[in-house]
């Protein structure tokens, strides 16, 4: 069954730290994978994604994500958090070269950003 | 482009009524998804469409739902009767292409009571 699996359901994170939030996927065809951020109340906005290339990708905001297809991975990194941070962040996977099918998405994982 | 428009914002209705949420997508984009967000059950897709025709609605939860999108430029959610379960945030979203990223309206908090 393809499905996205965010282990952590809640993190916290102090101003100025580094940050990796976990992704697994389980797909059978070859992965798009996307992050999303959600800030309260919004919708969700695209942090970055991968199609293919280069399996470090850089996103919006400072983030990256490293994609490790041994692992069936694609965790989400940044190198100093900022309070604004703070929001939930969603995985999402869609068929790489296969035009309508919609993504799916990871249950989300919280940050909270403490001073 | 101002994004995907989706309207009321808020709603809060009594069980029993019929609720419909309005989306307008982005313009030129040929894909439309409905998604629905709850704490236990996180982002469900609950139907989506390609040129205005349903692709795949096996995520719609009972046939109290119903979704139709006339032109382009529109789409609607229809829950009746409504139920207090149904209280949710109502998502939709669209896309270029179908596999390419989705961009999201701002949703809609349906509030059942």
């Amino acid at each position: 069954a393809q499905s996205v699996t965010q282990p952590d359901i809640h993190i916290t994170v102090s101003e100025g730290a580094s940050l990796e939030l976990r992704c697994n996927y389980s797909y059978g065809a070859t992965p798009y994978l996307f992050w999303y951020v959600q800030s309260p109340g919004q919708g969700l906005q695209l942090l970055l994604k991968y199609f293919s290339g280069d399996t470090l990708v850089q996103g919006i905001k400072g983030f990256e994500a490293e994609f490790k297809r041994s692992q069936s991975s694609f965790n989400l990194r940044k190198p100093s958090v900022h309070w604004s941070d703070a929001a939930e962040y969603f995985c999402a996977v869609g068929p790489a070269n296969q035009a309508g099918t919609a993504l799916i998405f990871g249950k989300g994982t919280t940050l909270s950003v403490s001073s | 482009d101002a994004g995907v428009i989706q309207s009321p914002r808020h709603e809060v209705t009594e069980m029993g009524q019929e609720v419909t949420l309005r989306c307008k997508p982005i313009s030129g984009h040929d894909y439309l998804f409905w998604y629905r967000q709850t704490m236990m059950r996180g982002l469900e897709l609950l139907i989506y469409f390609n040129n205005n025709v349903p692709i795949d609605d096996s995520g719609m939860p009972e046939d109290r739902f119903s979704a139709k999108m006339p032109n382009a430029s529109f789409s609607t959610l229809k829950i009746q009767p409504s139920e207090p379960r149904d209280s949710a945030v109502y998502f939709c979203a669209s896309s270029l292409h179908g596999v390419a990223e989705a961009f999201f309206g701002q949703g809609t908090r349906l509030t059942v009571v």
